[in-house]
């Protein structure tokens, strides 16, 4: 069966620490993969994504994902939060014929405490 | 950059009735539309497919005659809840694919939809 799963529910973190997000995938084919934020009261934003190539992917506000293709991951991490950082965080797999029909994992609540 | 807007974002009805939710690109063209559901807590879970000019398509278990989708041109796609009860309340998420083919999708802010 087609699923994703995130390994953390609810992260907390302060300030200028690391973080990394689990993140693993089934799925039988060729994989596009995907990690999604989700701002309080704000519309899911892509923060990164893979297709093919280099499997160390950087995204937008120096998130970086590495695509581990033996072990089905694609943990998503970043070497310093920030207190804006706080959000819901998705990753998300598609094959890669097919884009559009993502499969989420279940969400991750990432809190930076200041 | 690629917008999509959702309306209404927040909605409340009765038992039985109807609800209606758009879901339009701004500023490109949607060959393609995708409709999710998130319950609480949970993530989100494709509900169907849209595609402009033909039938929309769906996912397993999801009902089509209660979930009527129609996209009716490049810009604008429509979901309506038929005969709402309250285990349809939900939060409806729409997503879209622009014709240039970016092979990313751009969400809408979701659609609150809370059935009495």
């Amino acid at each position: 069966a087609q699923s994703v799963s995130q390994h953390n529910h609810h992260v907390i973190l302060s300030e200028a620490a690391s973080l990394e997000l689990g993140c693993n995938y089934s799925y039988g084919g060729t994989v596009n993969l995907f990690w999604y934020v989700q701002y309080p009261g704000q519309h899911l934003q892509l923060l990164l994504k893979y297709f093919s190539g280099d499997p160390l992917v950087k995204g937008i506000k120096g998130f970086e994902a590495e695509f581990i293709k033996s072990k089905f991951s694609f943990n998503l991490r970043k070497p310093s939060v920030q207190w804006s950082d706080t959000a819901e965080y998705f990753c998300a797999v598609s094959g890669s014929g097919n884009t559009g029909k993502l499969i989420f994992g279940q969400g991750t609540t990432l809190q930076v405490k200041p | 950059g690629a917008v999509v807007s959702q309306h209404p974002s927040w909605v409340i009805c009765k038992s039985g009735t109807s609800v209606k939710i758009e879901c339009r690109s701004l500023d490109f063209q949607a060959t393609t539309m995708f409709w999710y559901r998130q319950f609480p807590k949970q993530s989100l879970m494709l509900m169907a497919t849209s595609n402009e000019g033909s039938k929309a398509t769906y996912e397993q278990g999801v009902e089509k005659d209660k979930f009527l989708i129609n996209h009716a041109s490049l810009t604008l796609s429509t979901l309506t809840v038929t005969s709402a009860h309250p285990e349809d309340s939900s939060f409806y998420i729409c997503s879209a694919s622009s014709i240039s083919g970016a092979n990313v999708l751009t969400f809408g802010a979701g659609s609150r939809l809370t059935v009495l």
